[in-house]
């Protein structure tokens, strides 16, 4: 157990339709990383936040969003979604914003676009 | 940029054999390096990380890296191979975000 979590563990919805998944940081981690793994693409950085801001964006489509709060815990907001999006979405947390440091993985929340 | 090339997508070792993972990278700077490993169904776990000193690491569950300099490599091995390795492997790297291998997926045969 990374001491991350994620929910939900699964999402099933339909195109078009706009999802909310949540991902709870280790304790006292102030980074939060999204990412998303999918057979085509494979694990691919998302975005970044540190301790509410945020701080890097990787492949992140215009349709996803994402925000901090002030409790640490982070949105990954999907909307207008299409087939394409279903993939497993993993959060990860680190202690702070360094290169060396490691990032623990939350169990991932699974979405299915149909 | 830093990016990292993982040779092998697929890797089939007996029980009880070597196992070896190919991982190298690209970087203008000497980079962070990682080694996660990923079960069915699990998100991602730590193996083990090179970031300065002794060029030769040890992780969990009996694995262990080097960094060649010279050669840009950072290859996972295990001198035995068990059962329970059967997950895939990622090789990472990162000057500020994480960018992952393709993986390599390990298969243990009895």
């Amino acid at each position: 157990d990374s001491g991350v979590t994620q929910t939900p563990k699964h999402l099933i919805t339909a195109t078009g339709q706009r999802v909310t998944l949540r991902c709870s940081p280790r304790s006292g981690d102030l980074s939060v990383y999204w990412y998303q793994q999918s057979l085509d693409q494979g694990l691919q950085f998302l975005i970044h936040y540190y301790n509410g801001e945020e701080r890097a964006k990787g492949n992140i489509l215009e349709r996803f969003s994402a925000q901090q709060f002030p409790d640490l815990h982070s949105e990954l907001n999907l909307s207008s979604l299409e087939l394409g999006d279903s993939a497993l979405y993993f959060c990860a947390s680190s202690p702070t914003f360094a290169g060396a440091d490691t990032q623990y993985f939350g169990p991932g929340t699974r979405l299915t676009v149909l | 940029a830093q990016s990292v090339t993982q040779l092998g997508s697929h890797v089939s070792v007996s029980e009880g054999a070597l196992v070896l993972l190919r991982c190298n990278y690209s970087s203008s700077v000497p980079p962070y390096l990682f080694w996660y490993v990923q079960y069915p169904n699990q998100g991602l776990q730590l193996l083990l990380k090179y970031t300065t000193g002794a060029t030769l690491v040890k992780g969990i569950n009996g694995f262990e890296a080097e960094f060649k300099k010279s050669e840009t490599s950072f290859h996972l091995t295990k001198p035995s191979a068990h059962m329970s390795d059967a997950a895939e492997y990622f090789c990472a790297s990162t000057g500020g975000k994480l960018q992952f291998g393709a993986g390599t997926q390990v298969v243990v045969t009895p």
